[in-house]
């Protein structure tokens, strides 16, 4: 089975800093990779992903993310933050479809809380 | 565009009573997943539907039952609730089995066992 380790439970960090939110997974098999951001009282939004391909994924908000294979990790970054960046993000993974992935659920790691201090 | 819409939004029941939750994914998405996301927890996979047959579980108690329906909406039963119950149910949708597809997550019911 898989697994996602989020080491930071919170990270504050100044707005217009840069930030780095830690994920590490565990899987035996290849793996999809996911963050999503859960902003209070709200869903999960989808933030990016890595399927395959290049290693480093951007998503349409300035937040990007590196697949690193050999130390299976998946940190999300941001050259300067915003205000609007405070929410809770999770770094999820599933298994590669080629690796008997299905419909399988994501499974989730506990969470970052990024909060922005003005 | 139309997103994934969960009902009711919030529930509140007494322990013991049996709650409906109900799912309704994006148009033309035939695979449902089901999450429970307990307060200050992560989400945690229950079970998924993939053209109306039951695709995957996961940590769903023997007290829950869902299905998927022909027009590809779920419901989730939930019997004999417990005060542990009480979280945010996520309902999420995706287009295809494989969920190499982007799975989109509806806002959620808050549930609260009293």
């Amino acid at each position: 089975a898989q697994s996602v380790t989020q080491l930071d439970s919170q990270v504050p960090v100044f707005e217009e800093a840069p930030v780095e939110l830690r994920c590490n997974y565990s899987s035996s098999v290849s793996v999809y990779l996911f963050w999503y951001v859960q902003y209070p009282n709200q869903g999960l939004q989808l933030l990016l992903k890595y399927l395959s391909g290049s290693t480093l994924v951007e998503s349409i908000n300035g937040f990007e993310a590196e697949f690193n294979k050999s130390q299976t990790s998946f940190h999300l970054r941001k050259p300067s933050v915003h205000i609007s960046d405070t929410a809770e993000y999770f770094c999820a993974v599933t298994l590669d479809p080629d690796s008997g992935g299905g419909a399988d659920g994501l499974t989730f790691g506990k969470g970052t809380h990024l909060i922005i201090q003005p | 565009a139309a997103g994934v819409i969960q009902s009711p939004r919030h529930l509140i029941k007494e322990k013991r009573e049996t709650a409906t939750l109900k799912c309704y994914p994006i148009p033309r998405h035939d695979t449902v997943y089901w999450y429970q996301q307990g307060p200050g927890q992560d989400p945690q996979f229950l079970i998924s539907f993939y053209e109306k047959m039951q695709s995957d579980k996961g940590s769903i108690p023997d007290r829950f039952s869902a299905q998927q329906f022909s027009d590809y909406h779920s419901e989730l039963n939930m019997s004999s609730l417990e005060l542990g119950d009480s979280a945010l149910y996520f309902c999420a949708s995706s287009s295809g089995q494989l969920m190499n597809t982007e799975a989109f997550f509806g806002q959620g019911t808050r549930l609260t066992v009293v």
